[in-house]
């Protein structure tokens, strides 16, 4: 089946530790988000590639990074992960130009922690 | 002020109870709304669209009222698998398919 696989599940890191989730697609959708989500608080957009076009919100600290180096796969890094970037991190794409409700798609996310 | 925010909940409801959820946006230039459902630490999953004349899935009915700003989302007959968090969800005019989030509203259904 299509579908939005993010890995690992579960990333324990250490303080200041450069770590890298990984988000994979089988959908061939143009468009990767990267949302993060911390406890009991709304998913908050970081970035997302529009094909080969990154997009950074405003407020997304410099620590986070992300690449996309085809169509299928796109990286988050976390340069020095402090311990309040502890989160979900959710990969979801879509294709753009069509009926987004349809086709917007979340992997499973990566559940990280920082100690 | 948050571009979309919710009943901070939660609610906590018998089986068969009607419940409802509301939820505004600040941003006039959104095209789009949706409800998602996220079930403890899963991924969020859409339980529907919300359209301008009102739309209705089973026991699920949501409304938008864009001269208000507001949307809502009304479960008749609760269910105890109806248990999770409901998340109000926005479209930006113009973006690229960002959806911008709301906070959630916990919902316990108990029998």
């Amino acid at each position: 089946d299509a579908m939005v696989i993010q890995n690992p599940r579960y990333q324990v890191t250490q303080f200041g530790k450069p770590v890298t989730l990984s988000c994979s697609q089988t959908l061939n959708h143009n468009v990767m988000y990267w949302y993060q989500q911390k406890s009991s608080q709304a998913p908050k957009l970081l970035f997302h590639y529009y094909d080969k076009d990154f997009n950074n919100e405003a407020d997304t600290p410099d620590n986070f990074q992300s690449r996309r180096p085809n169509t299928s796969f796109c990286f988050l890094d976390i340069r020095s992960p402090g311990l309040g970037d502890t989160a979900m991190y959710l990969c979801a794409t879509s294709r753009v130009g069509s009926s987004t409700e349809l086709n917007y798609t979340f992997g499973s996310g990566t559940r990280l922690t920082v100690v | 002020r948050k571009e979309v925010e919710q009943d901070p909940g939660p609610f906590n409801v018998p089986e068969g109870a009607t419940v409802a959820f509301n939820c505004t946006y600040s941003n006039s230039a959104s095209q789009s709304f949706f409800w998602y459902r996220q079930d403890c630490r899963k991924e969020p999953k859409l339980l529907m669209s919300v359209y301008s004349s009102g739309n209705e899935d089973g026991r699920f009915t949501a409304q938008l009222n864009r001269a208000s700003q507001y949307i809502s989302l009304l479960i008749r007959d609760s269910k105890l698998s109806d248990s999770a968090t409901y998340l109000c969800v926005v479209r930006r005019r113009g973006s690229q398919g960002n959806l911008i989030f709301g906070k959630g509203t916990k919902l316990s259904v108990k029998p």
